[in-house]
C-alpha cells in the first residue's frame, strides 16, 4: 500500500521559520494536503497542492512539492506559539481514499 | 464554508451499551463520508467509507457488525458503536468530501469534524 512518512517532532523558537517534511511513495498521487490538529480536536485543512504544481504560497504558509523525489514540505514563516500542534500531510489520487502521514508534532518555544 | 459538525464531543458509556455519533456537513452536500479512529499519539486509521444511499465499505480488520454506519442523506452520517467495550475507547473523527466539480474540481479536500472522545467504562 501507499506510505506517507514524516519526522515525529520539530522544535523551533517563536519568530523563526518551521519546515515540516513529508515523503510519499505513490507516484500517482494527485492531491497532497497539509492538516493541523490541535489537542483534542479534529483536523483542520491548512492548504493543499495539485501534483502538477511545484509551489503554493498562502500568507505564512509555503508548500513545496518535488514530484521526482516524492517530497512535500510545509514552511511556516514567523512561527507563533499558536502554531504548536500536530501537522499531518496526506495524499490521494482521484476518487481514492486519502492516506495520512504519521504526523509531526511542532513545538514552538517562546 | 465547508463545515463539518460532529456530535457529541465526548461521551462516557458503560460496557455493553451502544453509542451513536453523528456527523453533519453544514454547508455542502457530502457525497462521501469517512470514519476514522485515532489512538493517542498516532495517525488516523480509516475505518470505513460511506457513500450516500449505499452500504459502507469497511477497511480490513474493522468489524461491520460492531461499527454500524448509516449515510441516509447527503448531509448526515452516523456511526454506532454497538455493545461497546473498554478497548473501543478512542477518538473517533468523521470527515466529508464532495464530488461537486463545480466547487472543488475532481476531488475536494477532506473536511473534518472535531472528533468524539469515547470512553467505555
Amino acid at each position: 500500500g501507499e506510505d506517507v512518512e514524516q519526522s515525529l517532532f520539530l522544535s523551533v523558537r517563536e519568530g523563526d521559520s518551521s519546515v515540516i517534511n513529508c515523503t510519499y511513495t505513490d507516484s500517482s498521487s494527485t492531491y497532497l494536503y497539509w492538516y493541523k490538529q490541535e489537542p483534542g480536536a479534529g483536523l483542520q485543512l491548512l492548504t493543499y497542492i495539485f501534483s502538477n504544481m511545484d509551489m503554493k504560497q498562502d500568507q505564512r504558509l509555503t508548500v513545496l512539492l518535488n514530484k521526482k523525489d516524492k517530497h512535500l514540505s510545509l514552511r511556516i514563516a514567523d512561527t507563533q506559539t499558536g502554531d504548536s500542534a500536530i501537522y499531518f500531510c496526506a495524499e490521494t489520487r482521484i476518487y481514492q481514499k486519502v492516506t495520512f502521514g504519521t504526523g509531526t508534532k511542532l513545538q514552538v518555544i517562546p | 464554508g465547508a463545515v463539518v459538525s460532529q456530535h457529541p464531543s465526548w461521551v462516557i458509556c458503560k460496557s455493553g451499551t451502544s453509542v451513536k455519533i453523528e456527523c453533519r456537513s453544514l454547508d455542502f452536500q457530502a457525497t462521501t463520508m469517512f470514519w476514522y479512529r485515532q489512538f493517542p499519539k498516532q495517525s488516523l486509521m480509516l475505518m470505513a467509507t460511506s457513500n450516500e444511499g449505499s452500504k459502507a465499505t469497511y477497511e480490513q480488520g474493522v468489524e461491520k457488525d460492531k461499527f454500524l454506519i448509516n449515510h441516509a442523506s447527503l448531509t448526515l452520517s452516523t456511526l454506532t458503536v454497538t455493545s461497546a467495550h473498554p478497548e473501543d475507547s478512542s477518538f473517533y473523527i468523521c470527515s466529508a468530501s464532495t464530488r461537486d466539480r463545480g466547487r472543488w474540481g475532481y476531488n475536494s479536500p477532506l473536511h473534518f469534524g472535531n472528533g468524539t472522545r469515547l470512553t467505555v467504562t
